[in-house]
């Protein structure tokens, strides 16, 4: 099977600008998250979405938002960009399979630069 | 406030020792834990996982042991090789279905 994907792989934005960042799950998977990482602080929590829901969210602003379309590709979207937003965004499918053990299967990431 | 703490930002091991990372949580409500392997440019990839029903499981060269009444797991690789050499992600999650909280996580060098 295909891995996840992420288009784009790096990006260079300017403060104020938008951004909208895309992920494909591995076929059969419906469930996909986001997550942010930065230097030191790990991997945020951004939010998840299954069969085109959103099932949680993390502690992020309503600058970040999201979607999902009915094929399980997801997107997410930041507004009015700030410094601060500089990061790696990971996207991860899981199949969400309650009788197999709760993994998630990362894509490679985009490089977000906001200048 | 972090519930997912990997207090070693960096390991050194020598090649064919044992490496012993290590992550503390916080939220007695964890019920599942992950570990992750991430390399430069490379989004991270499932290593392990342990239910807190257990409190060992073992793949391979890979070993996690949990110990709910510390709030503690470790991940020992016995030997360690080169290739090891990335950065390792503890994750916990409260309730099936509920999203991983992420450690920071610890840079493992295994010098040959």
């Amino acid at each position: 099977k295909a891995g996840v994907t992420q288009t784009p792989r790096y990006l260079i934005k300017t403060r104020g600008q938008q951004v909208t960042l895309s992920c494909s799950p591995i076929s059969g998977h419906r469930s996909v998250s986001w997550y942010q990482q930065t230097p030191g602080q790990g991997l945020q929590f951004l939010f998840e979405y299954f069969s085109e829901t959103q099932r949680n969210k993390g502690n992020f602003p309503g600058r970040f938002s999201g979607r999902q379309f009915s094929n399980s590709r997801s997107e997410m979207n930041v507004s009015t960009l700030e410094l601060g937003d500089s990061a790696l965004y990971l996207c991860a499918s899981s199949p969400l399979d309650p009788f197999s053990p709760y993994e998630q299967y990362f894509g490679p990431g985009t490089r977000l630069t906001v200048t | 406030d972090q519930q997912v703490k990997q207090n070693s930002p960096s390991l050194s091991v020598q090649e064919g020792r044992i490496s012993i990372l290590n992550c503390d949580y916080t939220n007695s409500m964890f019920d599942y834990f992950l570990w992750y392997k991430k390399y430069p440019a490379e989004g991270p990839t499932f290593l392990i996982s342990i239910s807190s029903i257990k409190d060992k499981n073992e793949d391979g060269r890979f070993t996690v042991f949990l110990n709910k009444s510390a709030k503690h797991l470790s991940l020992h690789i016995v030997p360690s090789q080169p290739g090891d050499s990335a950065v390792y992600f503890c994750a916990a999650r409260a309730t099936y279905g509920q999203n991983f909280v992420f450690g920071p996580g610890t840079r493992l060098s295994v010098l040959p």
